[in-house]
């Protein structure tokens, strides 16, 4: 049974690309959560999505931005024109329902964007 | 800001001896999960316990919820050097659909 995978595990862009960053849930999980995570601290929340829904964006910023979770396929996090400070490990995590409802998270192992 | 703070921000003990760590929050809850993170991995969860339980085990560790003190701390006995790694708290509240993590605490287990 695959966990959570993510892909790229590292990814290389210049100031203004853009990033795309995929994440396929465990088999069976509808929730997927987005998280980024700088060196030697926590993961901080950006974004929670069901099956082509956004439920939660209140961790995402407004600009440059995005998520999906479509019907078919992985979910998408997209970061337009790229700045250095977008530089950081961002994990992907999924959930069979949405974890006030008691249920753990289950996490990929991260794609680690570095901006040049 | 509702997330949760872990105490300490490090830890180092040797081998066989007990790990304590310790994690507060500010609102009340629904539940409280406790994860691991090895060095360059995504986060492993551990135990969750309910605001309406006060303790729960698995293996070596033992973890306690007080909401009277809106406080929770994880236990791990006879520590082993593969329990280096980061130990995070993450909080979900009654409305919300999100969990919120702490800042860590990062464990190193001396041989």
């Amino acid at each position: 049974n695959a966990g959570v995978m993510q892909n790229p595990r590292h990814l290389v862009r210049r100031r203004g690309q853009e990033a795309r960053l995929r994440c396929s849930p465990m088999k069976g999980h509808s929730h997927v959560y987005w998280y980024r995570q700088l060196p030697e601290e926590g993961l901080k929340f950006m974004v929670y999505l069901q099956k082509e829904n956004i439920i939660d964006e209140s961790g995402m910023p407004k600009e440059r931005f995005s998520a999906e979770f479509p019907k078919e396929g992985p979910s998408i996090l997209r970061i337009q024109q790229v700045v250095r400070g977008d530089s950081a490990a961002y994990f992907c995590a999924s959930s069979t329902q949405g974890t006030g409802g008691n249920q753990p998270q289950h996490f990929g192992d991260g794609t680690r964007l570095s901006i040049l | 800001s509702q997330q949760g703070e872990e105490d300490p921000q490090a830890l180092s003990i040797q081998e066989g001896e007990n790990a304590t760590m310790n994690c507060s929050y500010k609102t009340s809850i629904n539940n409280l999960q406790w994860y691991r993170q090895n060095s360059g991995r995504g986060l492993v969860h551990l135990i969750l316990i309910r605001s309406n339980e006060r303790e729960k085990h698995s293996g070596r560790l033992r973890v306690t919820l007080d909401t009277s003190k809106k406080s929770s701390s994880l236990l791990i006995t006879a520590s082993r050097a593969a329990d280096t790694a980061s130990y995070f708290c993450a909080t979900a509240y009654s409305s919300a659909s999100k969990i919120i993590f702490g800042s860590g605490t990062r464990l190193s287990i001396r041989p």
